[in-house]
């Protein structure tokens, strides 16, 4: 069974400064799916990245990239230049994409404030 | 923006009460799910439903737990005899469909059940 293992529990940092949030996973497949998923307060989880295990590319989306080490299984969320509006619950997910119901499987949270 | 939308946003019930969840997924959306989070662990994946089955379930669905879509738009989650170790915060999601190739899930904003 696959594992996804968030071992901060919380972040804080000042506007515009930049963060790294860790997740680390664990599983024998070769082929699956990495995410990073925001859920601000009273609010929805959103999809904020994704990433493809056969891609050696980091994926990038804005502000927002990851550092992807599939030996180490490993997989980090940099944001750049925070804005207040990242305050939020991160959680890092991993789905394997051929199983039919395609469910995630969801680390801890790290709760992350931005501080003007 | 279509979004899944969730009722109620809490709900407290006595232990041993039947409790009903209620999700209104994304309209053209076919694959639905619902995960749950115990306070201060991790989100977890309870099921999934597609062409008015369950399609997966873990092992945290015994028969306490059932899912319907009792009309064209609703997908509920019903507890029959609650336990206070039922009290999390429910969270559905769909996707336009699953198996093969990736779709996103999008997710509501969750229930939260306390039971006493």
């Amino acid at each position: 069974a696959q594992t996804v293992t968030q071992s901060q529990p919380e972040m804080s940092v000042q506007e515009a400064e930049t963060v790294t949030l860790s997740c680390t996973y664990d599983t024998s497949e070769n082929n699956y799916y990495l995410f990073w998923y925001k859920q601000p307060p009273s609010r929805q989880m959103i999809l904020v990245i994704r990433q493809e295990a056969y891609k050696q590319q980091n994926a990038t989306e804005n502000r927002f990239s990851v550092n992807f080490q599939k030996a180490a299984k490993s997989f980090s969320l940099k944001i750049s230049d925070s804005q207040l509006g990242d305050t939020a619950m991160y959680f890092c997910a991993f789905m394997k994409p051929d199983s039919g119901a395609q469910k995630l499987v969801f680390g801890q949270g790290t709760r992350l404030t931005i501080n003007p | 923006e279509p979004e899944v939308t969730q009722t109620p946003s809490h709900q407290v019930t006595q232990m041993g009460q039947e409790v009903i969840l209620r999700c209104v997924p994304i309209s053209n959306h076919l694959y639905f799910y619902w995960y749950r989070q115990i306070l201060g662990q991790k989100v977890e994946f309870l099921v999934s439903f597609y062409n008015n089955e369950i399609s997966e379930k873990s092992e945290i669905f015994d028969d306490q737990f059932s899912v319907e879509r009792p009309d064209g738009s609703n997908f509920t989650l019903k507890i029959r005899s609650t336990k206070l170790e039922d009290s999390a915060m429910y969270f559905c999601a769909s996707t336009v469909l699953a198996g093969g190739a990736y779709n996103e899930q999008f997710f509501g904003p969750g229930t939260r059940l306390t039971v006493l």
